[in-house]
Order: C-alpha cells, then structure tokens, then sequence
C-alpha cells in the first residue's frame, strides 16, 4: 500500500486528455512538500517529468503540466499520443517517515 | 549531462547480501549540492526509496524505515561511485534497483542509473 494514491491507469484516444490524480495527507503533499511526476516506459528507467509540482525540465513537452492543491496533486496530458503510453509516479516527501515516497503509479493506454 | 552507471550480481541466495554499485560521471559524488538515492521495483510494483548518501563536510545516510535495520551505504570518491549493501535478504527483496540523483530530499531524482535486476533465489 503506497503511501501517495494513484488510480491504476487510465486510458483515453489519441489526441484526447487524461488526468492522473495523487492523493496524500497532512504528512506529505498536505504538509506543502513539493510534488514531482516521472514518467517510466517499458523496460526503462523512471524519467522526470514535472519537478516542483508544475515545472518542466528541458526537452519535456508543454502537452504535460502539473498542478498541487490541498492534500493532493494532479497530472495532465494533453493531445495524447501513442508514445505516451508509460507508466506515470507521483513522489514527494513524507514527515511522518523522514523520507521520500513515491505513488503507486498509473499506466497510461493509448486507445 | 549526469550519467549513473550501474554494476552488480543479478543472482542472490537468501539470507545473503545484495551489494550494488553506482558510478556517476559528470559530477562528483561528494558534491556538497548533490545527494544519491537508491531506489527499488519490485516486479510489476512501483517505486520504493530505500535511502539516501550525501556529502557536507562529511558523509551523512538517511535509510527508509522498512529497510534500516539491514541496509548501509558507502562512497569511494576515487572511483567516484556509490554502493548500497542490503542484508539478510528474502525473495521480496528480488526487484530491479536504481541509483538516482537528487539535491535534497524535498527535491526530484534527476538523473537515474539504468537499473540493475537482483533476484533473490536459491
């Protein structure tokens, strides 16, 4: 059980948007700890995606943005492609553990 | 550009020890701006971050709870590379590990090793 909570996938045509959401607590994301996503493709490894809940890194298209409220975050992806399908993880840091957590992650298809 | 390159036995006996290594090109493993985080995947699971090693005058670990009693961390900065020991290990410690870069741990894992799948079999 992950400490962060992702829906298991999510699924949606090419060209359409999707949404993946990351739930906390008063302890992680509720606490104002920043949020960072990564996206992982088959095989390889986890890539950064958005850093400090809506920044991203060069190279990453502006098709990905992220966003931060309350005790939960959210990643969006606009005019999906079929190279996006990835498995996508939330991660921030939890107080209660003294560490980093990551979400249970969210496995994007591309109809 | 950062590059973490991953060595380490894909086949361990339980009750043994998994030993990994990271060696990092393109900056310094005893960067005072720098921290190198371990980080593993069970299969089909997701992510787990096992600890952390980093360098302010001197070397400092910060070990995740589920793992502290059997795992420990080392530098050699003339080699520039990181390891990660984990003992006494069961087949729920079989998963691919990653060594990954991040400043702080309120900050991302920008740079991440390859990985390197360990599987714990007799």
């Amino acid at each position: 059980q992950s400490v962060l909570t992702q829906p298991p996938s999510v699924s949606a045509a090419p060209g359409q948007r999707v949404t993946i959401s990351c739930t906390g607590s008063s302890s992680n994301i509720g606490a104002g700890y920043n949020v960072h996503w990564y996206q992982q493709l088959p095989g390889t490894a986890p890539k950064l995606l958005i850093y400090t809940n809506s920044n991203r890194p060069s190279g990453v298209p502006d098709r990905f943005s992220g966003s931060k409220s309350g005790t939960s975050a959210s990643l969006a992806i606009t005019g999906l492609q079929a190279d996006d399908e990835a498995d996508y993880y939330c991660q921030t840091y939890d107080r209660s553990l003294s560490g980093s957590v990551f979400g249970g992650g969210t496995k994007v298809t591309v109809l | 550009q950062v590059q973490l390159q991953q060595s380490g036995p894909g086949l361990v006996k339980p009750s043994q020890t998994i030993s990994l290594t990271c060696v990092v090109s393109g900056d310094s493993v005893s960067s005072t701006s720098a921290g190198w985080s371990w980080i593993r995947q069970a299969p089909s699971r997701g992510l787990e971050w096992l600890g952390r090693t980093y360098f302010r005058s001197k070397w400092y670990n910060d070990y995740a709870v589920s793992v502290n009693s059997r795992i420990s961390f080392s530098a050699d900065t003339s080699k520039n590379q990181i390891s990660l020991q984990l003992n006494s290990v069961t087949p729920e410690d079989t998963a691919v590990y990653y060594c990954a870069r991040g400043t702080t741990l309120f900050t991302p894992f920008d740079s991440w090793g390859q990985g390197t799948l360990v599987t714990v079999s007799s």
